[in-house]
């Protein structure tokens, strides 16, 4: 079982819905999370972290963490073409792990 | 969040040849840090962890005298490509971690011909 599994996708919306991605972990001493995007060709940037369980949301970003479940997700509120990127999530233990990331189409 | 730097954001080289890129943590100290290698449509895969004063742990599968990591200071680890081959032709990305997550460099593209 890999550390980090996410949906490989595509996943595609249309623009305006809500983009929901989903991550699972296997160790159960995970602390903290980490929603990353990646555009084609550049490098990852953080978008959020979260480390209770519940939910934090960051303007049309909304995290979900469900730590009995080992179950993290990431929703998107009001789609935006922009938004069209691959997201990975990433587990932090002794070190950082990445899911190997889901790819996300939002159709105008 | 924090700043990483990384240089150059692209080599062209000729096969055989080495390639230095370095990465720099600009506002904070890291004394570890991370090299990553991306291929196309592909997943991160994490290369190898470099140690400032001590040497890199490798993944299993990473040739340690091929990819040449040096973490001289808190603030600078070095991968250095020897005897660059076609194949090695990716996209390498450092990073280093603060309680915040993990922050990325801009990215490498190599180009090996």
């Amino acid at each position: 079982q890999k550390e980090v599994e996410q949906n490989s996708g595509p996943l595609s919306v249309p623009e305006g819905a809500i983009a929901s991605l989903n991550c699972t972990y296997s160790d159960r001493g995970s602390q903290s999370f980490f929603w990353y995007r990646q555009y084609s060709g550049k490098s990852p940037e953080l978008i959020m972290f979260i480390y209770s369980n519940g939910d934090k949301e960051d303007g049309r970003f909304t995290a979900q963490l469900n730590k009995a479940s080992q179950y993290v997700s990431l929703l998107i509120r009001d789609s935006q073409p922009s938004d069209s990127a691959t997201y990975l999530c990433a587990v932090n233990v002794d070190d950082m792990r990445f899911g190997a990331g889901t790819r996300l189409t939002v159709k105008p | 969040g924090a700043v990483v730097s990384q240089h150059p954001s692209w080599v062209i080289c000729k096969s055989g040849t080495s390639v230095k890129i370095e990465c720099r943590s600009l506002d904070f100290q890291a004394t570890t840090m991370f090299w990553y290698r991306q291929f196309p449509k592909q997943s991160l895969m994490l290369m190898a962890t470099s140690n400032e004063g001590s040497k890199a742990t490798y993944e299993q599968g990473v040739e340690k005298d091929k990819f040449l990591i040096n973490h001289a200071s808190l603030t600078l680890s070095t991968l250095t490509v020897t005897s660059a081959h076609p194949e090695d032709s990716s996209f390498y990305i450092c990073s280093a971690s603060r309680d915040s997550g993990a922050f990325f460099g801009q990215g490498t593209r190599l180009t090996v011909v």
